[in-house]
């Protein structure tokens, strides 16, 4: 079966870098996920890795794919206040629906 | 472009009474449809998925049931509400092909008392 995992809790001051990571099981994963989720809201889509990258960069995201340790991290450069939230990783398999982990909440300290 | 839609944003139900949530999107067609819930401070666990109109997988068993009357309407719904479907209730879309990236909404606060 598929499962993806998350830390649950990280800390940053504001100004360093945060490095989410996640790890999966499915290998044959095709797409892998970054969404961010504020307080009472939905989620929203950062970015998308497809399984054959190893790194993709957009402004102060970086995310970086180890297929062979099915492990996924999203870094976040220069961390805000605003970047306080629950960020969670996702990956799809085929025709399955996405396969979600259970969120990293990030505290981002004045 | 595309928007999606949840109503009501939030709802407080007694024990046993009836439920029914919406989510509508714009702007597409065909797309795919999903209900998730989110229990406080949790991750998100998919209810059911729609890849069309009266095609709906049901993910996990539980009083909850969805329809999609529309193609781009997807409601959720229940006969009588228990305490533990009290959380937070997402509905998200998505292309039929390409990435399959999911759009959320903004989700719907559920009460049950």
């Amino acid at each position: 079966g598929e499962d993806v995992e998350q830390s649950l809790f990280l800390s940053v001051r504001e100004g360093d870098s945060s490095v989410i990571n996640c790890t999966y099981t499915d290998s044959s994963s095709t797409y892998l996920y970054w969404y961010k989720q504020e307080p009472g809201a939905g989620l929203q889509l950062l970015t998308y890795i497809f399984s054959n990258m190893d790194m993709k960069q957009d402004q102060r995201l970086t995310v970086l794919l180890n297929k062979k340790d099915k492990h996924l991290s999203l870094r976040i450069a220069d961390t805000q206040t605003g970047d306080s939230a629950i960020y969670f990783c996702a990956e799809k398999e085929g025709r399955r629906a996405l396969t979600f982990g259970s969120g990293t909440r990030l505290q981002v300290q004045p | 472009s595309q928007t999606i839609h949840q109503w009501p944003a939030t709802l407080v139900q007694p024990v046993g009474s009836p439920l029914s949530l919406e989510c509508t999107v714009e702007g597409t067609s065909n797309p795919n449809l999903y209900w998730y819930r989110q229990a406080a401070g949790r991750g998100l666990q998919l209810l059911f998925y729609s890849i069309g109109i009266d095609q709906i997988s049901s993910e996990v068993p539980q009083n909850l049931s969805a329809s999609r009357p529309q193609d781009r309407q997807f409601i959720l719904s229940s006969k009588k509400l228990l305490l533990s479907d009290s959380g937070f209730y997402l509905c998200a879309w998505s292309r039929r092909s390409g990435t399959d990236t999911q759009y959320f909404g903004p989700g719907t606060r559920l009460t049950v008392l």
